[in-house]
């Protein structure tokens, strides 16, 4: 295991269509982060996990916007109803709460264009 | 509201001189700062942390300085290498951990032969 993995790198959509992007995470790591970062920008929290509870999630964006880590291993995030404004990159981060969850390792990301 | 600021958006320095980027944050209630390096097309990696119950963490040639009264913090790399070219991210948490980054909008450090 060599790091977060995160699926697909590069997504284009229509407007109005539906999205999931897969992230999984470092094996042993508990927790599970989803960033969204824009041009320009730093990455923007959004949610996280530990294990398979979700412990916040009130950051997401929009109800358009929901995820899933059911088992407390690979997360799914979920954008229903796409607008061009949900153009961005998206990020998953993982980190071990066990050693005191000091450093969160992040994906390559999955690049979201709404056109 | 930017509750992490990175007011040098691009920073240029010679190799082998010191690169000293910059933070600055307003909630006081962040505990606990990080720094990551991105390069183009890859996710942020992690550099240095610090807590604040200390004001300096050193690791190889990186150095991260808090001054909680100021609300600042700053990333020196000495010697600057080539290779350090790449976008700086700080990010602060208020959990005292990793987790709930807030992050600031990024300094590009090009390191020049």
């Amino acid at each position: 295991d060599t790091g977060v993995s995160q699926n697909p790198r590069h997504k284009i959509t229509k407007r109005g269509q539906n999205v999931t992007f897969r992230c999984d995470p470092i094996s042993e790591h508990n927790r599970l982060y989803w960033y969204r970062q824009t041009l320009g920008q730093g990455p923007e929290f959004l949610t996280y996990f530990q294990n398979e509870a979700q412990l916040e999630k009130s950051r997401l964006l929009s109800d358009r916007f929901s995820a899933e880590r059911p088992k407390g291993s690979f997360s799914t995030l979920e954008i229903q109803r796409t607008e061009q404004g949900d153009s961005a990159m998206y990020l998953c981060a993982s980190s071990l709460l066990q050693i005191g969850d000091t450093e969160a390792f992040f994906g390559q990301g999955t690049r979201l264009t709404v056109v | 509201d930017q509750q992490v600021k990175q007011n040098s958006p691009s920073l240029s320095v010679q190799e082998g001189r010191i690169s000293i980027l910059n933070c600055d944050y307003t909630n006081s209630m962040f505990d606990y700062f990080l720094w990551y390096k991105k390069y183009p097309a890859e996710g942020p990696t992690f550099l240095i942390s610090i807590s604040s119950i200390k004001d300096k963490n050193e690791d190889g040639r990186f150095t991260v300085f808090l001054n909680k009264s100021a609300k600042h913090l700053s990333l020196h790399i000495v010697p600057s290498q080539p290779g350090d070219s790449a976008v700086y991210f700080c990010a602060a948490s208020d959990t005292g951990t990793a987790s709930k980054l807030t992050f600031g909008t990024g300094t590009r450090l090009q390191v020049t032969l």
